[in-house]
């Protein structure tokens, strides 16, 4: 199946700092990724769909300027946790789709943040 | 509103059988998935149906109705390497993934 990577799996940084997190689809073009928070022992949350070329779209309630996201080319998405604080702290997942009619999404390996 | 109701935890033994069951209410439909998620780890892909009836492959077999808005996962033959959480999640009329809570399996010897 079609891979995605994400990276870094595990990030600690301090509170105020800022944190990039990478998500590349190795062997197939992604117009569209897909980003998820996710607290421990809950399901995922989709916190915003990042389409090439253009803006992201933002789940409510998720801030903007907080979670910037860029996708700047078809097999890479870039989320940034700016000004991180402890409550940041959690496992965010990527997730593309090959544009296949069955809509499977492929997922990123995740990527552990926890801000001090 | 949109909602997927599964149920929490669930617990079986090795070897048995287990079906982990799925409710869902979107607007509009057009798919639905099944995702094993061991903690920690992402979510890897299990099944997909969109049309009714049961689809097997090895020893899990994922089922749908839509006039019931109803999905079941079977597992068979469990292995302790089965526990992990089962995401249920329903593709809208807009083809956004709406998500389940999640199944927590545990497998006992």
């Amino acid at each position: 199946g079609a891979v995605v990577s994400q990276h870094p799996s595990w990030v600690i940084c301090k509170s105020g700092t800022s944190v990039k997190i990478e998500c590349r689809s190795l062997d197939f073009q992604a117009t569209t990724m897909f980003w998820y928070r996710q607290f421990p022992k809950q399901s995922l949350m989709l916190m915003a769909t990042s389409n090439e070329g253009s803006k992201a779209t933002y789940e409510q309630g998720v801030e903007k300027d907080k979670f910037l996201i860029n996708h700047a080319s078809l097999t890479l998405s870039t989320l940034t946790v700016t000004s991180a604080h402890p409550e940041d702290s959690s496992f965010y997942i990527c997730s593309a789709n090959t544009g296949a009619e069955t809509g499977e999404l492929f997922f990123g390996e995740g990527s552990r943040l926890t801000v001090l | 509103g949109q909602n997927i109701d599964q149920p929490t935890e669930m617990t079986a033994t090795e070897g048995a059988i287990v079906q982990i069951n799925c409710t869902y209410q979107t607007s509009g439909f057009n798919g639905l998935f099944w995702y094993q998620q061991h903690a920690g780890e992402a979510p890897t892909f299990l099944s997909y149906n969109v049309l009714d009836g049961l689809e097997e492959k090895g020893r899990f077999s994922s089922f749908l109705s839509r006039s019931k808005g109803y999905s079941y996962l079977l597992l068979k033959e469990l292995q302790m390497k089965d526990s992990a959480s089962y995401l249920c999640a329903a593709l809208d009329s807009n083809y956004q993934l709406i998500w389940g809570a999640g199944t927590k399996l545990i497998i006992k010897p």
